[in-house]
Formats: C-alpha cells, structure tokens, sequence
C-alpha cells in the first residue's frame, strides 16, 4: 500500500459547525503532516506529527486542532471556521529517513468550503 | 527565512517543444529537493534528489540537482498537452523538530495542440 488516503473529498460547512476531515496511511511512516492550498498558491505546512506526538505548529489559528489516534491515522478537528479558510486541505506522510526514494506521499486532498 | 524560488512563474508552449523548468533555494539543514506535478487534486511526486549532478529520468521528464549553485532543473521533452498543469518544487528540511517540505510558487505550464 503506497496511498494516504483521506476523507471526505470535498466538504461544506457553516461557521458554526464542528467537522474532521482523515487521513490514513499504511506505509508505516512515522512522519504525517497537514497542509492548507489556497487556490493559485503552493501548500502551506500547517502541523507535523513525528511518531505521534505534535512537532511543528506553524502558528495556525487554534479553531484547527490537529490529533494523531495512532501511527496510520491523522485528523484535523475543525470548529468556528471562517469563509476564508477555504481551501484543499492536503495530507502527507514520509519515511523520516527519506531512505525510500519515495520522498513525501500527497493524499488526494479534502476540498473544504465554509459558508 | 528557508526560501524556494521557482521561475519562470508560467510558460505556454506547443506540442513538441522541449521546456526547463528551474528551482533554486536558500535552506539551512538541507536534505532533499523534490519535484511534483499537480492538475487539479494533490500533488503527484515526480522526483527526489539528493546528490548533485545525477540526472533523474522517467519517460519524457529528467531533472538534476546542482547543489553548488542551489538549484535544479526539471526537463520535459517532447511535451504533450497531457503535461499541461502546475509544477512544483520543495525542499526537504530536517530541523529539530523534524523534516519539513517548503515549496516554491510553482510553475504552470500550459502546452497547446
């Protein structure tokens, strides 16, 4: 298994509303990160899981609030989001060794809209 | 500030021409610079390169890393208008905390019939 698989694809909520958006992976990567993609724009790294415990926050708004259950599962709790944080959220994972020639694996994506 | 710069910001070209993409950087704790091609979802991993002057080939795309001037190139020849999207490059970081991946601007690349 070479995928990060993340669900839901896309996803509409209100400002009041309290979703998650998953991501899972199966390659035995110790390393998972969250990424936000404006349109037009290159991904932005918004947290790093390292063996499961949080290693970078790049000073995102605390109504995202990142949890890793275990080594293959990653989630991004999201609660009082604004229209603006519209965007592809992207999930990754890598080897920390980097040793696989693979580099970083992208998911799919979640396709988020607030309203 | 780690910074990847990628140029031109887009190019239109026809099927057939040859095109090279280019990424430079300025990064401490350097590890790896890695090449993506993204349409419309994620990004799609096309390369890793860790050692200057080693070119990378798959298909109709090659790249190259020179880490002496803090570059790379990525070569497409050939291009069919199936190559048409945003091409990005990132680098590959270790700090304490971990690795990271900082990305250029990207490239769009729009190859006409």
């Amino acid at each position: 298994d070479t995928e990060v698989t993340q669900t839901p694809k896309h996803l509409v909520m209100g400002m009041t509303n309290k979703k998650s958006l998953k991501c899972e992976q199966h390659m035995g990567h110790r390393a998972m990160y969250w990424y936000k993609q404006k349109a037009k724009k290159p991904p932005e790294l918004m947290f790093v899981y390292s063996y499961e415990k949080l290693s970078i926050n790049e000073s995102v708004p605390s109504r995202f609030s990142p949890e890793c259950p275990n080594s293959s599962l990653l989630n991004l709790h999201l609660h009082a989001l604004q229209p603006e944080d519209s965007a592809l959220y992207l999930c990754a994972s890598s080897g920390l060794s980097t040793a696989t020639n693979y580099g970083y694996t992208f998911g799919s994506g979640t396709r988020l809209t607030v309203v | 500030e780690d910074k990847v710069v990628q140029s031109p910001l887009s190019l239109v070209v026809h099927e057939g021409d040859t095109v090279t993409l280019n990424c430079s950087y300025e990064v401490t704790n350097f590890r790896s610079l890695l090449w993506y091609k993204q349409e419309k979802k994620a990004p799609t991993f096309l390369f890793m390169l860790t050692s200057s002057g080693i070119e990378k080939k798959s298909g109709r795309l090659s790249s190259i890393l020179d880490k002496k001037e803090l570059s790379s190139i990525l070569n497409i020849t050939a291009t069919q208008t199936g190559d048409s999207a945003i091409y990005l490059c990132a680098v590959e970081i270790r700090n304490n905390a971990g690795n990271m991946l900082t990305f250029g601007g990207g490239t769009r690349l729009m190859v006409k019939p």
